[in-house]
């Protein structure tokens, strides 16, 4: 079982709808990740909050939104997205901080499909 | 720029038989390496991992193989079994405060022949 939990794991939307992704981890961990996976693309980091913080924001289109309001739970919030962001959207999270060489943990990710 | 890639895009093992994954990366400043293994309709589950003080750590039945000079990582399986069938991801991790900024490789296909 997975200490990192994302729901839903499938999501169909248009591209006219607005979404969120939850991630919720039970862990004890401070820093918590967004990934897209695409196929035959290696992992894509797109969010990183540390101690509820955004650390980093990789060059994400505004129409991804995330959120973190304590540090165990981070969404990610969708509007008017574009049939190239199908994908797997993975959370993650890590130690963090001054163990920052931890491994991290992931979810199973959410389905993304824009039709 | 910076990359983490694979030799070997699909490998087919025998049961039984050791299995080799290779994986090269190119960033001089990464001290800390991760293997991952990503089963169909599952996210990347953490293996074994090694720091760039070392070149050899082990697990069960996994062992993690670090070349400085060449910046060369392998994984090794020993025993391939069925249920080791996945794809297989290195990843290298940069030291920055606060959290690791991770580059993943794009996978190996791992099959093993019953």
């Amino acid at each position: 079982e997975t200490g990192v939990t994302q729901t839903p794991r499938h999501l169909v939307m248009g591209m006219t709808n607005k979404k969120s992704l939850k991630c919720e981890q039970h862990l004890g961990h401070n820093a918590m990740y967004w990934y897209k996976q695409s196929a035959k693309k290696p992992l894509e980091l797109m969010f990183v909050y540390n101690f509820k913080e955004q650390t980093e924001n990789n060059s994400v289109p505004s129409r991804f939104s995330p959120e973190c309001p304590n540090s165990s739970h981070l969404f990610l919030h969708l509007h008017t997205l574009q049939p190239e962001d199908s994908a797997l959207y993975l959370c993650a999270s890590s130690q963090g901080g001054e163990y920052s060489n931890q491994p991290q943990h992931f979810g199973d990710g959410t389905r993304l499909s824009i039709l | 720029g910076e990359s983490v890639g694979l030799h070997l895009p699909t490998l087919s093992v025998q049961e039984g038989d050791n299995s080799i994954i290779n994986c090269a990366y190119s960033n001089s400043a990464s001290d800390y390496f991760i293997w991952y293994k990503q089963e169909s309709g599952k996210g990347p589950q953490f293996i074994i991992d090694i720091r760039s003080n070392m070149d050899k750590r082990q697990g069960q039945r996994v062992t993690v193989l670090l070349n400085k000079t060449v910046k060369h990582l392998s994984l090794q399986i020993a025993a391939t079994q069925p249920g080791d069938s996945a794809v297989y991801f290195c990843a290298e991790s940069e030291p920055l405060w606060g959290y690791q900024k991770v580059t993943f490789g794009t996978g190996t296909k791992l099959q093993v022949i019953p």
